[in-house]
Formats: C-alpha cells, structure tokens, sequence
C-alpha cells in the first residue's frame, strides 16, 4: 500500500487560514469517508483533531475542519495561531482493513 | 482517562527480535469493539502504520512488514505486544502502542502511548 500524498510543507500568517490537502485512491480516501487528522508537537505523540472525513473530537478547536471530494481529503486550520505550528497527519483505511498515513504536512506560522 | 505506556528494550542488535510491551490503564482491553495498534515513526519522518489487534486475537499488518510482525494481547495483564524480528537499522524508530476506535472500521486513533526510541545498532 501505497502512503497518502500530502505537501511537505505550507505555511501561514497569523490569523489567516490554511488547507493541507491528502491525496490517495479510490481503493482509500476515496472509497470510504473514513478519513482522520493527527496533529504532532516536536517531541510530542500525535493527537486526533479529526475523524470520519468532518468530525472534531471534544475538546478540539472548531478551527480546525475536514472535508474530501473524491479521492483527495483537505484539513483547513482557520484562524492561524501561534500554538499551530506542527507537523499535521492524515490516514485513511484501505480495502483490505489495513490503515495508510500520508507523509505529513509541517505547519509554520510566520 | 485511558493511557498508554510502551515499555522495552531501547537498544536492539541487528537480526534479533525487537520486543515491546503496551500496557492500558483506564480502560479494558477487552472493551467492545476497540482494536489496539503499533504505529512507528523513523527520526525525522511520518507515521508507519505496523497493524493492530483485537482482544481475541485477530490481527491485521501491514503488508510490508507482515512477514516479520507479531501483535499479541494478555487481557488479564491489560498489555498488548510488539514482536518484529530480523531488525535491521530501517528499524530504528520511536514506536507508538495506541487505542483504535472500532466502528464502523477500525482506522483511526484516539489514545497514544508517549512513544519509545528503539535503536537498532550492534
């Protein structure tokens, strides 16, 4: 299995928003909307902020939310702030009841 | 509040089996539907998915590692386990046990260990 393509890298003003998109395949992101987003603190385990393609666990900022169409999941950070400069995750289950992550997108607030 | 710990030895030699141990506190592992994970990150790198394992027994891998995995549980002992044999330095990564949320697929991660360093090096 192949890991989900996300951008190496975006970035962002303060106060502004931002997306970080998560490509797969039909065999993944696309067919199913099972989709989640970790966010990751250097030295830090990954935290869920998103599952099921839109849904934020309690206690997750409603500036963060998720969406997909087709084969491609985006994860938007609204609202930049300081506190959310990290590396960002996505995963998706696959076909055969595996799991797949994309390769991680680094957040930097300017 | 459910938590984590992953335990073992932080230095492995290469072609020998690298050992882990989860143990879960504030839940049962043999609570409905939750599976229970490997997940691994090389230093400076993303997420690897390792496989997971539910409370009978079942187990899924990844398929790139499944010919050199083992996931394990001991309910009574509230522990999961990590066997990964012939490591060699591509085996060096901090190593994540975490909770999978079951339903309708088992995919995504809720609780997460603190993550333990094993470095493979003679």
């Amino acid at each position: 299995q192949s890991a989900l393509t996300q951008p190496a890298s975006v970035s962002g003003s303060p106060g502004q928003s931002i997306t970080i998109s998560c490509t797969g395949t039909s065999s993944d992101v696309g067919g199913y909307n099972y989709v989640s987003w970790y966010q990751q603190h250097p030295g830090r385990a990954p935290k869920l902020i998103i599952y099921d393609v839109t849904h934020r666990p309690s206690g997750v900022s409603n500036r963060f939310s998720g969406s997909k169409s087709g084969n491609t999941a985006s994860l938007t950070i609204s609202g930049l702030q300081a506190e959310d400069e990290a590396d960002y995750y996505c995963d998706s289950c696959t076909r055969s009841s595996t799991v797949v992550f994309g390769g991680g997108t680094k957040v930097t607030v300017l | 509040q459910v938590q984590l710990q992953e335990s073992g030895p932080g230095l492995v030699k290469p072609s020998q089996t690298l050992s882990l141990t989860c143990t879960v506190s504030g839940a049962s592992i043999s609570d409905s539907g939750y599976y229970w994970t490997w997940i691994r990150q090389h230093p400076g790198e993303g997420l690897e998915w390792i496989g997971y394992i539910y409370y009978s027994g079942s187990t899924y891998y990844n398929p790139s590692l499944k010919s050199r995995v083992i996931i394990l549980v001991d309910t009574s002992k509230h522990q999961f386990f990590l066997r990964l044999s012939s490591v060699t330095a591509a085996d060096t990564a901090n190593y994540y046990c975490a909770r999978v949320v079951p339903a309708p697929i088992p995919y995504y991660f809720d609780y997460w260990g603190q993550g333990i360093l094993v470095t493979v090096s003679s």
